[in-house]
């Protein structure tokens, strides 16, 4: 069982560059979501989704752009890379929606960006 | 604002018990969530509180006072694998997580 499968691991982008995030999830689970974690910082949500073909805006959505065509996939693509999005990103995913109180989430391994 | 106060640094013995706290000032609650990051890792679940008390798991214990905004965090027998961060999350009345900033623990032999 794979769970939250997240590529790349890591990469490094030059200003102005544009690129895709990859998240997979395998254990069937509506919610989808993208965070960013800054150091001194909690993590912060960027865009989620409840289930296929519906996406919302989190905390920090500016320069970033979800879909979510399949219930597996939710791609973060970062529209032109500016250094201040130089992060550690996750994926991560539950069974229950935001409405559900017991929200526990699985999270991808995280991918290491660094804008230059 | 919204805001989750956690120490920022701990350090501890092996064999030790160490209590790592968070306090919450949030639109609402719907409950919070413990949850433990190695470096470079992954976060992963620990505990879940949404009613005041002490919930045990083995070497860990979630305690919750809602009326003080008030959780901790209590690891008992203290292993040198349980040097990581801890992140207090809360689930506020829209049921968005609200994140605290992580308390990172370091254990010494």
């Amino acid at each position: 069982n794979a769970g939250v499968t997240q590529t790349p691991k890591f990469q490094v982008l030059k200003t102005g560059q544009s690129m895709t995030l990859q998240c997979a999830q395998d254990m069937n689970h509506e919610y989808m979501s993208w965070y960013r974690q800054d150091p001194g910082m909690g993590l912060r949500l960027i865009h989620y989704s409840v289930g296929a073909g519906i996406t919302d805006q989190g905390e920090v959505p500016n320069g970033y752009n979800v879909s979510r065509s399949t219930t597996e996939d939710f791609p973060l693509r970062l529209l032109s890379a500016a250094p201040s999005q130089t992060s550690v990103y996750f994926c991560a995913s539950s069974q229950g929606g935001t409405a559900s109180g017991a929200n526990v989430l699985t999270f991808g391994a995280g991918s290491r960006l660094t804008v230059l | 604002g919204q805001n989750i106060d956690q120490p920022t640094e701990m350090t501890a013995t092996e064999g030790a018990i160490v209590q790592i706290n968070c306090t919450y000032q949030t639109s609402g609650f719907n409950g919070l969530f413990w949850y433990q990051q190695h470096a470079g890792e992954a976060p992963t679940f620990l505990s879940y509180n949404v009613l005041d008390g002490l919930e045990e798991k083995g070497r860990f214990s979630s305690f919750l006072s809602r009326s003080k905004g008030y959780s901790y965090l209590l690891l008992k027998e203290l292993q040198m694998k349980d040097s990581a961060s801890y992140l207090c999350a809360v689930l506020d009345s829209n049921y968005q997580l609200i994140w605290g900033a992580g308390t990172k623990l370091i254990i010494k032999p």
